[in-house]
């Protein structure tokens, strides 16, 4: 099964600065169809999770531009360019390669 | 207006059953694949089922499989989550997501609306 590791498990941002979060998985999430099946969500406190990007990088619809997707293979990096309040939450990767998807164990953001 | 509204959660001895509801409004849902994930509480994120629009195929997480059987009613824009012979480890949010559009990519994790969740707690 594939597994993939967050890090770190807590972050305090200030506002205005940016913002990174790892996800490693255990396998490569690159398809034969090019494409990348990596996906972000954020939970924020008391609510359901909501959806960030997906494909690696493409933002949903609606997503603030300030967050993006980067990385390759195994590697991957949520950035948040300048952080805001509203930005606080659990962040949670999780992968499509592979039935059933695998979540990472997700990140919690505060704020300064 | 999307909205995805989950119901039939409670508390339920080891061993019994329960049917969980997702009822959907807003959008076109025998064109979307369906999933459900849950949480324990204080936890992170555990997929736990899907299915295309037509009800083709069906997959399952290894934790629930042989107990939970997904299925929904296009007619009735519903989706359900029969949950048998539960047990303590089963206690979590469960949300309803909507999946993608396109029916060879039914079982991504593509979920760009969740319910409000509803708590399934099995203990005696």
């Amino acid at each position: 099964d594939v597994v993939l590791t967050q890090t770190p498990l807590s972050l305090a941002v200030t506002p205005g600065q940016p913002a990174s979060i790892s996800c490693k998985s255990s396998q490569s999430l690159l398809h034969t169809n090019g494409k990348t099946y990596l996906y972000w969500y954020v939970q924020r406190p008391g609510q359901s999770p909501q959806p960030l990007i997906y494909e690696l990088s493409r933002r949903f619809s609606g997503v603030p531009d300030r967050f993006s997707g980067s990385g390759s293979g195994t590697n991957f990096t949520l950035t948040i360019s300048r952080a805001e309040t509203e930005d606080v939450g659990i962040y949670y990767c999780v992968e499509g390669i592979h039935l059933p998807p695998a979540f990472g164990g997700g990140t919690k953001v505060e704020i300064k | 207006e999307v909205q995805l509204v989950e119901s039939g959660g409670g508390l339920v001895q080891p061993g019994r059953s329960l049917r969980l509801s997702c009822a959907v409004s807003g959008f076109s849902f025998d064109d979307y694949a369906m999933h459900w994930v849950r949480q324990v509480p204080g936890k992170g994120l555990e997929w736990v089922s899907g299915i295309p629009w037509n009800s083709g195929l069906v997959a399952y997480a290894d934790s629930v499989r042989g107990r939970f059987t997904i299925s929904r009613d296009n007619a009735q824009n519903s989706l359900y989550l029969q949950m048998d012979n539960l047990r303590p480890e089963d206690t979590a949010f469960y949300y309803c997501a909507r999946g993608p559009l396109y029916y060879n990519d039914w079982f991504l994790p593509h979920f760009d609306f969740w319910g409000q969740g509803t708590l399934v707690t099995v203990s005696s």
